[in-house]
């Protein structure tokens, strides 16, 4: 039962570039809505998040755009790096129960 | 700050054997939630404990089972073991009661080979 989705599922970017990286849910009661970041042999960290009352949250390079009536959120990594280089996770949470999207492989070539 | 530690990292087994795995919070988290991360499926909730009672449960069959001590530390046990249990599976502790107000903060994962 995938109630986040998440596209696409590979990205590749140029150094300096823009990384966009799209979410969609269904579940309305969802009331939070975090980014992860994965390195390889490593669990998921939180990179950034949201809250629906919200249309946008900038922390550093990295923004969330939040469309409630849509049911949709994105990230943006500006300025892409190398170390960028990473899956990423969008998630949206209910009541202690966290649901994942699929994941995004992003390339950052240099 | 510790962070969440899962022991242990790597497992090998077979078929038919059981598992269990463990989970340490960050100290003062009192929600642990466990994941099973495959490349065909994703990070798939397995279940959430908070103070020692199971508060949700994913989809997963009977086979799969957790718990919490009074120290929050948690366990998850694989019964029967397949094949396709193959998996890194992941815990992650929060510091708040809904784990909304401050993210999930998740170990590095035990690797489960089944053979």
């Amino acid at each position: 039962q995938q109630q986040v989705k998440q596209s696409p599922q590979s990205l590749i970017v140029q150094k300096g570039g823009i990384s966009i990286i799209n979410c969609a849910y269904e579940n309305t009661a969802f009331d939070y809505f975090p980014w992860y970041q994965q390195f390889p042999g490593k669990g998921p960290a939180l990179l950034i998040a949201i809250r629906p009352d919200v249309s946008e949250k900038k922390e550093g390079r990295f923004t969330i755009s939040f469309n409630k009536s849509a049911k949709q959120f994105s990230l943006h990594i500006m300025d892409s790096q190398p170390g960028d280089s990473a899956t990423y996770f969008c998630a949206a949470t209910y009541n202690n129960d966290m649901r994942f999207g699929a994941g995004t492989r992003l390339t950052v070539k240099p | 700050k510790a962070g969440v530690t899962q022991t242990p990292r790597y497992l090998i087994k077979t078929r038919g054997q059981q598992v269990t795995l463990s989970c340490s919070p960050i100290s003062g988290h009192r929600s642990v939630s466990w994941y099973q991360q495959t490349p065909g499926q994703g990070l798939q909730f397995l279940f959430e404990y908070f103070s020692e009672t199971q508060r949700n449960k994913g989809n997963f069959p009977g086979r799969f089972s957790g718990r919490q001590f009074s120290n929050s530390r948690s366990e998850m046990n694989v019964s029967t073991l397949e094949l396709g249990d193959s998996a890194l599976y992941l815990c992650a502790s929060s510091g708040s009661g809904t784990g909304n107000l401050y993210g999930y903060t998740f170990g590095s994962g035990t690797r489960l080979t089944v053979v």
